[in-house]
């Protein structure tokens, strides 16, 4: 079965500044996807970004960047400029390609994230 | 651009009372999860259905059932509630046949059990 671990449940960034959110996972299977989501206050869980398995470049989507080391089976989120705005809990997500999964999304149990002014 | 919709958002309940949750997929997608995510916890998959075909389970207890319609909403019903069901339950959508899909989630129902 497969896991997601983000070891780090809280950080803290200065607005403005730079910060990277890390996470690993355990799989056996060589294909698949892994996601950030954001869960602000409000709940609603928002795609950060999400990146293919199969790709070695690593996505990025203006502010927010992935470093994924496939070999290392590590997906860290970089966020530059850090906004107040980004203040959430961010989870880390994996899912299966093919197989029986038809899709479902297994998470880490997730990082708060603090922006200081 | 049309979202997930689910129903109601809140919700209150008593012990051992039953609870239906509806959710309303963005338009033409073919998969409809279902998530539980505790205070504090991660979301933990509960239900999936393919094209109105159950496809996958996770730690979906016994005393809930699910189903996909016809018109491809899905409704999550809860029996004989307790008080650990109280929870954000998340409705997502994708649409599994296309590459690089991703999973849309509406905005939850917050269920509470008294």
């Amino acid at each position: 079965a497969q896991t997601v671990t983000q070891s780090q449940p809280e950080m803290s960034v200065q607005e403005a500044e730079t910060v990277t959110l890390s996470c690993t996972y355990d799989t056996s299977e060589s294909d698949y996807y892994l996601f950030w989501y954001k869960q602000p206050p409000s709940r609603q869980m928002i795609l950060v970004i999400r990146q293919e398995a199969y790709k070695q470049q690593n996505a990025t989507e203006n502010r927010f960047s992935v470093n994924f080391q496939k070999a290392a089976k590590s997906f860290s989120l970089k966020i530059s400029d850090s906004q107040l705005g980004d203040a959430a809990m961010y989870f880390c997500a994996y899912r299966s390609r093919h197989g029986g999964s038809q899709g479902n999304l297994i998470f880490g149990k997730g990082t708060k994230l603090s922006v200081k002014p | 651009a049309a979202g997930v919709i689910q129903s109601p958002r809140h919700l209150i309940k008593e012990k051992r009372e039953t609870a239906t949750l509806k959710c309303y997929p963005i338009p033409r997608h073919d998969t409809v999860y279902w998530y539980q995510q505790g205070p504090g916890q991660d979301p933990q998959f509960l239900i999936s259905f393919y094209e109105k075909m159950q496809s996958d389970k996770g730690s979906i207890p016994d005393r809930f059932s699910a189903q996909q319609f016809s018109d491809y909403h899905s409704e999550l019903n809860m029996s004989s509630l307790e008080l650990g069901d109280s929870a954000l339950y998340f409705c997502a959508s994708s649409l599994l046949g296309q590459q690089n899909t991703e999973a849309f989630f509406g905005q939850g129902t917050r269920l509470t059990v008294v």
